[in-house]
């Protein structure tokens, strides 16, 4: 069964802090990988999207990488903010199945002033 | 444009009473997804249309879900009769379409509570 597993389940940072949210994937073929933020009592809104040939894109303070080869994806976060604090879910497009998403569960981010 | 707009933001039920909930997608996209987020399961995906038309339903739990697009503009989630179990935040979401680069854009969600 493809799956996505995302570690850790959750983090606690201090305001300013970096942080690196991992995700390992199953799914394969795949045509790309996407992480999306979600805020509490918020739809997940996203962050970045790369394709299997992609090995890192950024978004602000956000740097996403990819190792297709491990199947293997990490997003790191400079500087973190009090506005980090959200659910930070890896998603894979099933390549096999017309791209269907596949999620992971997600990893709960705080971060403390 | 205004995003993807959901209704209502919060419902409260009892147990039996039919529940519908609304999604109006971002204008110009072809593709219309619904999704079930609990804390237990995440996020699961009931059905998608594409063009108004229902391609893959294989997510919708039991035969007390059923989902419409009448429109381009326009689509429902039903459940009757709603059970306890069926409490979690629905979700809505469009995209232009499934290809690899293409952004899927969420709406903020219905929370429902079946008491």
């Amino acid at each position: 069964k493809n799956q996505v597993e995302q570690s850790p389940q959750s983090l606690i940072i201090l305001e300013g802090k970096n942080c690196t949210l991992q995700c390992n994937y199953t799914v394969s073929p795949f045509s790309n990988l996407r992480w999306y933020k979600q805020d509490t009592g918020r739809g997940p809104v996203s962050l970045t999207i790369m394709t299997f040939s992609e090995n890192t894109k950024s978004n602000g303070r956000y740097t996403a990488t990819l190792d297709a080869d491990t199947k293997q994806s990490s997003l790191h976060i400079t500087a973190s903010q009090l506005s980090d604090s959200a659910s930070y879910i890896c998603v894979v497009s099933d390549m096999e199945y017309g791209n269907k998403l596949v999620f992971g569960a997600g990893t709960i981010l705080r971060v403390k002033s | 444009d205004a995003g993807v707009i959901q209704s209502p933001r919060h419902e409260v039920t009892e147990m039996g009473q039919e529940v519908t909930l609304r999604c109006k997608p971002i204008s110009g996209h072809d593709y219309l997804f619904w999704y079930r987020q609990t804390m237990m399961r995440g996020l699961e995906l009931l059905i998608y249309f594409n063009n108004n038309v229902p391609i893959d339903d294989s997510g919708m739990p039991e035969d007390r879900f059923s989902a419409k697009m009448p429109n381009a503009s326009f689509s429902t989630l039903k459940i009757q009769p709603s059970e306890p179990r069926d409490s979690a935040v629905y979700f809505c979401a469009s995209s232009l379409d499934t290809s690899g680069a293409n952004v899927l854009t969420f709406g903020a969600g219905s929370r429902l509570t079946v008491l």
